[in-house]
């Protein structure tokens, strides 16, 4: 499979319970992304990672717990969520990013739709 | 850091009219223009892009202008279609490879 994929598609998960959302790019990339889209919400960035480390971190809950064990994979812990949590998640990835570099187009994953009861 | 300002926030045309969303950005270091389209239920998806040595960039019925010294740049479509219809999302990078988006574009295109 080409491209970025996502795994599940769909969940729907209790507030006490755990899960994992997975993301996996077939592209070469580096930097890998975490973003968050509510319903009439523009994209809010909650993590990137550059060559497996944690570059941003944006102000996202404990809750929400990413994991990058390589440059193809991206994870994301979930924890004691919120119905408020309730989500599309999109994972992205892009070329590479040293922080002096140009910008690059990003790819992104079809999604998580997460539902929190 | 970067700040994105995207108008209008809803967009209705005519099939055939032309529309044009406008974005505003505030590091003069940003370089990197995407704009990216999404349609109801799918993934946000590159439909141009342009970066900072160039103004003007055309892909047959779209184009995207760049203004560096007023940092403003617009995505225009022409003789749009039903298909058009889709959220669209401006973005900005370059002072920092992370792009900034846009808060969406609604683009409703009546037949």
């Amino acid at each position: 499979e080409t491209g970025v994929t996502q795994t599940p598609r769909h969940l729907v998960m209790g507030m006490t319970n755990k899960k994992s959302l997975k993301c996996e790019q077939h592209l070469g990339h580096n930097a890998m992304y975490w973003y968050k889209q509510s319903a009439k919400k523009p994209l809010e960035l909650m993590f990137v990672y550059n060559f497996k480390e944690q570059t941003e971190n944006n102000s996202v809950p404990s809750r929400f717990s990413p994991e990058c064990p390589n440059s193809s994979h991206l994870f994301l812990h979930l924890h004691t969520l919120q119905p408020e949590d309730s989500a599309l998640y999109l994972c992205a990835s892009s070329q590479d990013g040293p922080r002096d570099r140009e910008g690059d187009t990003q790819y992104f994953g079809p999604g998580t739709r997460l539902t929190v009861l | 850091g970067e700040n994105v300002e995207q108008h209008p926030s809803t967009l209705s045309v005519q099939e055939g009219d032309s529309a044009v969303i406008k974005c505003t950005y505030s590091d003069s270091a940003s370089n990197y223009f995407p704009w990216y389209k999404q349609e109801l239920g799918k993934r946000p998806q590159l439909i141009i892009d342009i970066r900072s040595n160039v103004g003007e960039k055309k892909d047959q019925r779209i184009a995207v202008t760049l203004n560096k010294t007023a940092k403003h740049f617009s995505l225009h479509i022409t003789e749009t279609q039903p298909e058009d219809s889709a959220v669209y999302f401006c973005a900005a990078a370059g002072g920092s490879y992370i792009p900034t988006f846009g808060r969406g574009t609604s683009l409703i295109v009546h037949p």
